[in-house]
């Protein structure tokens, strides 16, 4: 069975540029996560959409971020205007149901310059 | 959620039972144990949870105390490819919530 499948794999752009990062959940999965990892800040939730419905974006670092699912087999998560304190690890998950286990992509390792 | 205790980092012998230990003195009654891992440069895994009961799964298996303050991941028989950071997670259950990830245990398991 295919996993999460997140892309691309690398980014590597200039500060200012517009970041889109791709989501592909689990088949039948109803509920769909994006963090992000740092050395810093360690594994931080970004948002999650039950339902392809945003129920909780309290981790949305600020207005610069957006996300969206406009089905169940499709997310993004987009950084306009970008920053190097953008640059991080950025992990999408997916689960059956929102209290189900969760089930995580290889993740997106973004680097802006 | 409550909030989780675990060493930084330990190691293991290849073929010798890793023991991971994880404190949740704060634990409520309708909170689970979740263990993820992550192996360098992946995401995390998903390995096992419980809520009272101890739990095996083909992974490994987890020790809950009596007075759920405390729980013990166990991998049975270690190899050099379960290297990684282990994490101990409290989640409310029946609910959508996020997983807090603290720092986690390094496990290093050597030759």
């Amino acid at each position: 069975d295919a996993g999460v499948i997140q892309s691309p794999r690398h980014e590597v752009t200039e500060m200012g540029q517009e970041v889109t990062l791709r989501c592909k959940p689990i088949s039948g999965h109803n509920s769909l996560f994006w963090y992000r990892q740092t050395m810093m800040r360690g594994l931080e939730l970004l948002i999650y959409f039950n339902n392809n419905v945003p129920i909780d974006d309290s981790g949305m670092p600020e207005d610069r971020f957006s996300a969206k699912m406009p089905n169940a087999s499709f997310s993004t998560l987009k950084i306009q205007p970008s920053e190097p304190r953008d640059s991080a690890v950025y992990f999408c998950a997916s689960s059956l149901t929102g209290d189900q286990p969760q089930h995580f992509g290889d993740g997106t390792r973004l680097s802006i310059l | 959620d409550a909030k989780t205790t675990q060493p930084p980092s330990m190691d293991c012998a290849e073929g010798r039972a890793a023991n991971l230990p994880c404190n949740h003195s704060t634990i409520s009654g309708n909170e689970y144990v979740y263990w993820y891992r992550q192996i360098h440069s992946q995401g995390p895994q998903y390995i096992i949870h419980g809520l009272k009961n101890n739990e095996t799964n083909e992974m490994a298996s987890l020790i809950i105390t009596e007075d759920r303050k405390s729980s013990t991941l166990i991998l049975p028989h270690a190899t050099l490819r379960d290297t990684a950071v282990y994490y101990c997670i409290v989640r409310v259950a029946g609910t959508a919530s996020k997983l807090t990830f603290g720092t986690g245990t390094r496990l290093q398991v050597t030759l």
